[in-house]
C-alpha cells in the first residue's frame, strides 16, 4: 500500500477485556515497529520484527502483551486483561530493512488511540 | 542508562528561525533522528544525522556533534504549518530508536 495503515483508529475497551491491534506495514518493507505514546510523552518501543521474527521482545511492558507477524506483513499487536495504564496511542512503523541491523527510516502509521476504562 | 533530553515546548514568529537542542546519551551509538509530528498525528521523518556537522534540506537544517552528544534541529523562514511536535530520537548500538519526549513548537503570527 501507499503507507502504513492501523486499524481500528480508535478502541475503547473495558478494564479486564483483551484487545487486538493491526498493523498493514508499506509493501515490501522487512522491519516492523511496534511502539506506544503516552499523552505528552515520547515514544516507548515495544517489539519489533525482522520479517515474522522478533529477536528483541524486550520492550514489552508485560506478559499481557504479544505480538505475532505473519506471512512477513501484517502485524497484530495483542493486548489481555487491559488495565487503565495501557490507555496510549499504539503506532506502528515499517522500515525497508533488508537486512538487520538497519538505520534505514522507519515510516509510522497514523496510530491506534487505545482507551481503557 | 539512554537518555534523550530536548526542551519541552518552545514559541517562535513565523518568519523567524528557531533552534531545537537535543542531547543523548546511548549505548554505542548508529545516528540521530528528527521526526515532525502534528498533533493527533503519526510521526514523520525529518532527517537523519550519522557523522558531525550540519546537514541541509530546505528550510530545516540538522546538526551533529557526536563529541557532545548533541544534537540540533534548525528550522528557518517558520510558517504556521511547522507548528507540531519535534522529536529526537538516538539509535543505540542494538540500532533501537530511543526517543525523546519531543519539544512542541508554537509558532505566532
Amino acid at each position: 500500500g501507499a503507507g502504513v495503515s492501523q486499524s481500528p483508529s480508535n478502541k475503547v475497551t473495558e478494564k479486564g477485556k483483551d484487545v487486538e491491534l493491526r498493523c498493514d506495514p508499506i509493501s515490501g518493507h522487512t522491519a516492523l515497529y511496534w511502539y506506544r505514546q503516552s499523552l505528552g510523552q515520547g515514544l516507548e518501543f515495544l517489539i519489533y520484527f525482522q520479517g515474522n521474527s522478533a529477536p528483541d521482545k524486550s520492550g514489552l511492558p508485560s506478559d499481557r502483551f504479544s505480538a505475532e507477524r505473519t506471512g512477513g506483513s501484517v502485524s497484530t499487536l495483542t493486548i489481555q486483561r487491559t488495565q487503565q495504564e495501557d490507555s496510549a496511542v499504539y503506532l506502528c512503523a515499517s522500515s525497508l530493512a533488508v537486512s538487520l541491523p538497519s538505520t534505514d527510516t522507519q515510516y509510522f502509521g497514523p496510530g491506534t488511540r487505545l482507551t481503557v476504562l | 542508562g539512554q537518555n534523550i533530553d530536548q526542551p519541552t515546548e518552545m514559541t517562535a514568529t513565523e518568519g523567524a528561525i528557531v533552534q531545537i537542542n537535543c542531547t543523548y546519551q546511548t549505548s554505542g551509538f548508529n545516528g540521530l533522528f528528527w521526526y515532525q509530528q502534528h498533533a493527533g498525528e503519526a510521526p514523520t521523518f525529518l532527517s537523519y544525522n550519522v557523522l558531525d556537522g550540519l546537514e541541509e534540506k530546505g528550510r530545516f537544517s540538522s546538526f551533529l556533534s557526536r563529541s557532545k552528544g548533541y544534537s540540533y534541529l534548525l528550522l528557518k523562514e517558520l510558517q504556521m504549518k511547522d507548528s507540531a511536535s519535534y522529536l529526537c530520537a538516538g539509535m543505540d548500538s542494538n540500532y533501537q530508536l530511543i526517543w525523546g519526549a519531543g519539544t512542541k513548537l508554537i509558532i505566532k503570527p
